[in-house]
Parts: structure tokens; sequence; C-alpha cells
């Protein structure tokens, strides 16, 4: 049982590039996140998904793109990088209200 | 803006003192839960606390939950050098539509 495991761990990019992140998690949760967390800010919510196949916004979703194709995957994209999304991303999981299981991060510089 | 706001920032004891936290939100909520993150890694669950409920405990920590000025406490008592970490308060809006936002956070360091 691995939990919530992310790939990669860490990413270089430059401006304009494209990458997709990926969050894996093998507890059959219905419910993913995509949070961003960044010095001083906490952790802000870029989209979430209650289910395959749905996906909706949060607090800070411009710039980035999600899918939910598998119930066990939640893939988060930047098709133009800008050094305004360096930072560092976390996946959660969870079933609803019950409490979230996170991924240990990715991070991600954009020069 | 982000639903929760914590106070203080950053607090630093000594070891055996206790830690009080406090996390402000702004609109009604289903339940508040509590988060610990070590330095470089992922968010850790504390607990949880419904919006019907005033208090909760498990093991050290108590957490109190106040609906009506919309504010929670996280008190960790005889705090232990391995208990500095940021703490997080996030909450689910009273629709229930899955969607968890987090506060600031609150830097505690423990001095041995």
């Amino acid at each position: 049982n691995a939990g919530v495991t992310q790939t990669p761990k860490f990413r270089v990019l430059k401006t304009g590039q494209s990458m997709t992140l990926l969050c894996a998690q093998d507890m059959n949760h219905e419910y993913m996140y995509w949070y961003r967390q960044d010095p001083g800010m906490g952790l802000r919510l870029i989209h979430y998904s209650v289910g395959e196949g749905t996906t909706a916004k949060g607090e800070v979703p411009d710039g980035y793109n999600v899918s939910r194709l598998k119930k066990q995957n939640f893939l988060l994209g930047l098709e133009s990088a800008a050094p305004s999304q360096t930072s560092v991303y976390f996946c959660a999981s969870g079933r609803g209200e019950s409490p979230l299981h996170f991924g240990n991060g990715t991070r991600l510089t954009v020069t | 803006s982000q639903q929760g706001e914590e106070d203080p920032q950053a607090l630093s004891i000594q070891e055996g003192e206790n830690a009080t936290m406090n996390c402000s939100y702004k609109t009604s909520i289903n339940n508040l839960q509590w988060y610990r993150q070590n330095s470089g890694r992922g968010l850790v669950h504390l607990i949880l606390i419904r919006s019907n409920e005033r208090e909760k405990h498990s093991g050290r920590l108590r957490v109190t939950l106040d609906t009506s000025k919309k504010s929670s406490s996280l008190l960790i008592t005889a705090s232990r050098a391995a208990d500095t970490a940021s703490y997080f308060c996030a909450t689910v809006g009273s629709s229930n539509t899955g969607k968890l936002i987090f506060g600031q956070g609150t830097t505690l360091q423990v001095k041995p």
C-alpha cells in the first residue's frame, strides 16, 4: 500500500515549456486534489475531482489543466510554464469529508 | 481568498510547555481539520472536528471549535522537540462539495 505517489519529485522547466505532473493513489479514494504551496501562502487549491471523469476549479486554477480518466490517477498539466508557477505541488486523496492523504510533493522551478 | 487564517504565524516554545494555535474561517463549514507538515514532506492529518462538536481530544492534542465565532484552536500539551513542524487548519464548506481549503499555517519550534 503505497498511499499517494507523485512523480516527478523535482523538475526544472524553462518558460513556455509544458509538463504533466502525475498523482497516483491506491486507496480507492473518490476525491483527489492538487494544491500548490508557496512561502507564506499556505496551500492553495488548484483543481480537484470528486470522481472519475469529473474535475472542478479550486482557488487558483489559471494556467493549469487536469484530467481524471482513471479513478486512481489525477494529472496536472502546465501547457506553457511561467516563473510564477515555481512552487511545490502537492496531490492529495480522500473520501469526501474524511481526512486527506498527501503525497510528498513535486518541486517545480520555472526559469 | 483563503478560508482559514491562522494565528500566530510562528511560535517558539521550550520543551514541556503547551502550544496553542488558532484558526479563523469565513463561511459556514461541515468540518474543520488540522494537519501537520514536517519540513520537506507532505501534510499528515491530525484531527477532524465536525460542525456540531465543540471539543475533541487525541493524545496530547486538544481541538476546540466555536462556530459562532468561526474559529478553532489546536492545543498541544507537554510539547516535545519532535513536535517542531508547521500546522495547518483546513475547512470543508457546509455545502460539502469536497473542496478542502487550507489556512496559511503556524510554524512551531520546540526548543529542547
